[in-house]
């Protein structure tokens, strides 16, 4: 079993939509959840980070965090075709460690 | 721009060549590191530099050789590659190695292929 899996789409929306972008991961020691966007030929940037469990909430972004289902969630209210990249989760903090684990990345386009 | 510059952008090389890649961040991090990034596949962490101090050697084939002369500068010396080497190679860096300070700020990658 993969320590974290992300289904790689790709996503394909109408602008406007909300879209619902998800990660399962196995080890229940991970203490932090990130989402990182990475456009084209760029490399990843970090797009929210949370602590643990719960919602973060960033502009048209929403991070959620459920330890007790070992699941994360990214939701863009009104996407916009600048939203169009790929998105990976990413955990660490296993037993205070450095180590963070990236999921495949999921390819979305948001259409114009 | 996130402060990480990498060079070349792209790279095609044989599989008898040496090649060097190169990283350099303006952040004034303390940690260094080596992803390779293929499709539809999770990031896989190469190595890990802190301080300038190797402290993650993830597994990595011989052929691929890190050096890290100083916090801002990380090289990835690259011979007798295989053809499955061809991939994304990303450096990023952060302040430093755990909790908070870990979020690491990513170059633009190396685009390899090996014939």
């Amino acid at each position: 079993q993969k320590e974290v899996e992300q289904d790689p789409g790709p996503l394909s929306v109408p602008e406007g939509a909300i879209v619902s972008l998800n990660c399962t991961y196995s080890n229940s020691a991970f203490q932090y959840f990130m989402w990182y966007r990475q456009y084209s030929r760029k490399g990843p940037e970090l797009l929210m980070y949370t602590y643990s469990s719960g919602n973060k909430e960033d502009g048209r972004f929403t991070a959620q965090v459920d330890k007790s289902s070992k699941y994360i969630s990214l939701f863009i209210r009104d996407s916009q075709p600048s939203d169009s990249a790929t998105y990976l989760c990413a955990m660490s903090g296993v037993g205070g460690g450095f180590k963070t684990i990236f999921g495949a990345g999921t390819r979305l386009f948001v259409k114009a | 721009e996130t402060g990480v510059t990498q060079t070349p952008r792209h790279l095609v090389m044989g599989m008898t060549n040496k090649k060097s890649l190169k990283c350099e961040q303006h952040l004034g991090h303390n940690a260094m590191y080596w992803y390779k990034q293929s499709a539809k596949k999770p990031l896989e962490l190469m190595f890990v530099y802190s301080l300038e101090e190797r402290v993650e050697n993830n597994s990595v084939p011989s052929r691929f050789s890190p050096e890290c002369p100083n916090s801002s500068h990380l090289f990835l010396h690259l011979h007798t590659l295989q053809p499955e080497d061809s991939a994304l190679y990303l450096c990023a860096s952060s302040l430093g190695l755990a909790g908070l300070v870990n979020e690491q700020f990513f170059g633009p990658g190396t685009r390899l292929t090996v014939l």
